[in-house]
């Protein structure tokens, strides 16, 4: 079993369309988590941490379920522009500054 | 951007042969993580270096091994190259606290794409 999956999509959406991803994670004992957002042929870079109380930055929600070990992002209200792999991201316990990512989301928002 | 540079951008290497990486980290930081990326798949986490010492190393072979220089930057070997090696290698630099324990963001290099033939 990987240690953080997710559903590779791709996930064809409309714009103004609300979308849901899901990850889950393996190590029970994990303590911190991610999602990050890589465009084609670029770098990975931090959409935003993921907290067990949930939160929220503009049309984007992370939450955590611990007992669960699941992860979710929502995007309200697609744009184009939003169009990326979403990388699901969780740091173990054995803080040794791994990242383990999961394989990603692929989101195409059409016009 | 994030300041975090890597160099080269491309780069086409033969079986057998050996390939340097290099990476500048962002200012201030004091440590520094690579990552391979194969086509399709989440990168994976290679090894990790602060204050010149490896700390923390994935499921790579001994083949794969690194260096960090007294200005941060740093240098991801591979010798022996294989068709497998093909990926998008990453270095990610961040601020680790004197102790070690607490690590802030890590933050991406544009990546060196290596095609191996």
């Amino acid at each position: 079993r990987k240690e953080v999956e997710q559903d590779p999509g791709p996930f064809n959406v409309p714009e103004g369309a609300t979308v849901a991803f899901n990850c889950t994670y393996s190590n029970s004992a994990s303590q911190s988590f991610f999602w990050y957002r890589q465009d084609c042929r670029k770098e990975p870079k931090l959409l935003m941490s993921v907290y067990s109380s949930g939160n929220e930055d503009g049309r984007f929600t992370a939450q955590l379920n611990r007992a669960s070990q699941y992860i979710s992002l929502l995007i309200r209200d697609s744009k184009l522009s939003d169009s990326a792999t979403y990388l699901c991201v969780v740091i173990p316990s054995s803080n040794t500054g791994k990242l383990i990512f999961g394989q990603g989301t692929t989101l195409q928002v059409k016009p | 951007e994030t300041g975090v540079t890597q160099s080269p951008t491309h780069l086409i290497k033969t079986r057998g042969q050996q390939v340097t990486l290099r990476c500048s980290s962002q200012s201030g930081h004091n440590t520094v993580s690579w990552y391979q990326q194969a086509l399709g798949q989440g990168p994976q986490f290679i090894f990790q270096y602060y204050r010149e010492e490896e700390n923390g190393r994935g499921n790579f072979p001994p083949r794969f091994s690194g260096l960090q220089f007294p200005n941060y930057s740093s240098e991801l070997n591979v010798n022996a190259l294989e068709l497998d090696d093909s990926a998008l290698y990453l270095c990610a630099s961040s601020l680790v606290s004197p102790r070690g324990a607490d690590q802030e963001t890590q933050y991406f290099g544009p990546g060196t794409r290596l095609l191996v033939l």
